[in-house]
């Protein structure tokens, strides 16, 4: 059974950095991409980054480019989101997602449960 | 970036078909994916590539695509049908993009 548990979410003040975790069972983490989409509070679904199955290409939604990164353990079947400069607009709860194929421009077939980043002083 | 748009809202009633639009241009050449979301859960993946199911998906949810519009449609409507829809593509320009989402109330 796929399983993905984010972790990592949080209360931070704007500027702060976080970093959120992802860790995957029960498929081959390393043939798969992954992403992170978020959801701001009552609002609609917006993808943020993904990262290909070897972790050699990452990509980024225009408005968190140059503040996150995204990165993936293979080893230890994780991936992470590193977010720093945080603002007021990221609070959302942040999804990690797995592609149904390994170059990132497939469907989500499986979504973790979220992990609230609120960022407010 | 690639803009997707879905009607707020639909209405239907138990039994019924509803159909969830999402317009984009020239939508009918990307490959389309539907999301479900009831609230307070993760989404769930109910049509990938325009028209495939997943498993443990009932044949009650199908999909379509051509021209400007692609359409989520959903038969014999069920009370556990009412969620949340979000239509979704990849496109070079923007990578992933979503639509607004789709508030689908069963009356």
């Amino acid at each position: 059974e796929v399983q993905l548990l984010e972790s990592g979410g949080g209360l931070v003040q704007p500027g702060g950095s976080l970093r959120l975790s992802c860790a995957a069972s029960g498929f081959t983490f390393s043939i798969y991409a992954m992403s992170w989409v978020r959801q701001a509070p009552g609002k609609g679904l917006e993808w943020v980054s993904g990262i290909s199955g070897s972790g050699g290409s990452t990509y980024y939604v225009g408005s968190v480019k140059g503040r996150c990164t995204i990165s993936r353990d293979n080893s230890k079947n994780t991936l992470y989101l590193q977010m720093n400069s945080l603002r007021a607009e990221d609070t959302a709860v942040y999804y990690c997602a797995k592609d149904l194929g390994s170059d990132g421009h497939a469907p989500l077939d499986y979504w973790g449960q979220g992990t609230l980043v609120t960022v407010s002083s | 970036s690639y803009v997707l748009t879905q009607p707020p809202s639909v209405s239907v009633a138990p039994g019924k078909t509803a159909r969830i639009t999402c317009g984009g241009n020239n939508i009918g050449s990307k490959s389309v994916h539907w999301y479900q979301q009831k609230p307070g859960q993760a989404p769930v993946l109910v049509i990938y590539y325009d028209s495939d199911r997943p498993s443990g998906i009932p044949e009650r949810f199908s999909g379509s695509n051509s021209g400007n519009t692609a359409t989520l449609t959903i038969s014999r409507v069920e009370a556990g049908d009412e969620a949340d829809y979000y239509c979704q593509v990849w496109d070079s320009s923007s990578d992933r993009s979503f639509g607004g989402g789709t508030k689908l109330t069963v009356l």
